[in-house]
């Protein structure tokens, strides 16, 4: 079955780096995803990663990818109080229509 | 362009009441889905729809009815709400293609009491 799993709150103090982890469950899956939810908004995509990548960076953003381990993970350099959100990871497993399974959320903390 | 839009954004109804909640975007997309987003359940796909005049079942559709009649809009309707669908909900749109990002609207937040 399909399941995206994730830690549900993450506390870093500013300045410092943010790991936010993720399993998955589909092997299938093209890409994998990075979205972020600010308060009161809609996800926006953040970052993604093809799935035979074993790293990408943007900027300040790192994601990894273990495939044997079904294991994604985003890093965040030099963390500001802006990046205080909730963190999804997603797949888009072969269902032959344009589909994303979301994790449950990472509410990331920023604090001064 | 203003993108996804969703209307109402905060809505209080009363058990065995009914609404409907709109999605319309300017962005020419195929794919249009409705979401639902509770704590620690992350977000949960009620209803999508490929095109104009498709609708399909997501994995939480009961409760739930879609309608799709114009392109660049999507309806959610609640024919009889419960407390249990007291939520947040996203509605998102994705073009034709391989990789699969979703453009989200601002979310309407709906008490069921």
């Amino acid at each position: 079955g399909e399941d995206v799993e994730q830690s549900l709150f993450l506390s870093v103090r500013e300045g410092d780096s943010s790991v936010i982890n993720c399993t998955y469950t589909d092997s299938s899956s093209t890409y994998l995803y990075w979205y972020k939810q600010e308060p009161g908004a809609g996800l926006q995509l953040l970052t993604y990663i093809f799935s035979n990548m074993d790293m990408k960076q943007d900027q300040r953003l790192t994601v990894l990818l273990n495939k044997k381990d079904k294991h994604l993970s985003l890093r965040i350099a030099d963390t500001q109080t802006g990046d205080s959100a909730i963190y999804f990871c997603a797949e888009s497993p072969n269902t032959g229509f344009q589909k994303l399974v979301f994790g449950t959320g990472t509410r990331l903390l920023v604090s001064p | 362009n203003a993108g996804v839009t969703q209307t109402p954004k905060f809505r209080v109804l009363k058990t065995g009441q009914s609404m409907t909640l709109l999605c319309a975007q300017d962005m020419n997309h195929e794919y249009m889905y409705w979401y639902r987003q509770d704590p620690g359940m992350g977000l949960r796909l009620i209803h999508y729809s490929v095109g104009e005049g498709t609708t399909a079942k997501g994995e939480v559709p009961d409760g739930y009815n879609v309608s799709r009649l114009k392109k660049q809009n999507f309806l959610l309707g609640l024919e009889s709400a419960a407390p249990s669908q007291t939520s947040v909900y996203f509605c998102a749109t994705s073009p034709t293609g391989g990789f699969y990002e979703q453009y989200f609207g601002p979310g309407t937040r709906l008490t069921v009491t």
